[in-house]
């Protein structure tokens, strides 16, 4: 079967730096998205992946490896509203978008 | 603002009742999706439009009843709900199916609860 994981929770701090890991086992891949998704609010895409190597946005920066079946979200320089869920997943051979069950981030002073 | 927009935000329900959920894109996109979130759960595609006509059903439980007039308005008919249908339902779009970086463009949801 299809499958993704990521880590339930993370805690860090202010200021530091956060890496989220995401692990995946699809049936053919078309691309690795993460989304940030805030309490109560929609999830909101960040990064799109497809292939190797790492993609810088701004604080953020996604890192893929197609043959470990391996991404992550690299989040720099953290302020309180980066507390969050942050959602990976990957689109199949179909074109359809397999989800993670989200990693919250809580933000600490 | 993420251009999608759900209506109601908040829905409690009897499990008689009938009610539906309404769903609307400003951002002239052809394909739209119904996806239930449960807590510390995956997404759930339940439903995929494209150009009006429904391509995906994930064998989901004909109590709801999806409805897409034209390509900005989607609709989830519910009646005789289940306590375990109560969660989170987003609805989203994107461009076109069938393409790489396609992202899809969320709303904010209708938080459902079942009496």
């Amino acid at each position: 079967g299809q499958n993704i994981d990521q880590p339930t929770e993370m805690t860090a701090t202010e200021g530091a730096i956060v890496q989220i890991n995401c692990t995946y086992q699809t049936s053919g891949f078309n691309g690795l998205f993460w989304y940030q998704q805030h309490a109560g609010e929609a999830p909101t895409f960040l990064s799109y992946n497809v292939l190797d190597g790492l993609e810088e946005k701004g604080r953020f920066s996604s890192f893929l490896s197609r043959s470990k079946g391996y991404s992550y979200l690299l989040l720099k320089e953290l302020q309180m509203k980066d507390s969050a869920s942050y959602l990976c997943a990957v689109m199949d051979s179909n074109y359809q978008l397999i989800w993670g069950a989200g990693t919250k981030l809580i933000i600490k002073p | 603002e993420t251009g999608v927009t759900q209506t109601p935000r908040h829905l409690v329900m009897g499990m008689t009742n009938k009610k539906s959920l309404k769903c609307e894109q400003h951002l002239g996109h052809n394909a739209m999706y119904w996806y239930k979130q449960s807590a510390k759960k995956p997404l759930e595609l339940m439903f995929v439009y494209n150009f009006k006509e429904q391509t995906e059903n994930n064998s989901v439980p004909s109590r709801f009843s999806p409805e897409c007039p034209n390509s900005s308005h989607l609709f989830l008919h519910l009646h005789t709900l289940q306590p375990e249908d109560s969660a989170l339902y987003l609805c989203a779009s994107s461009q076109d199916l069938d393409r790489g970086l396609q992202p899809q463009h969320f709303g904010d949801g209708t938080r459902l609860s079942i009496l």
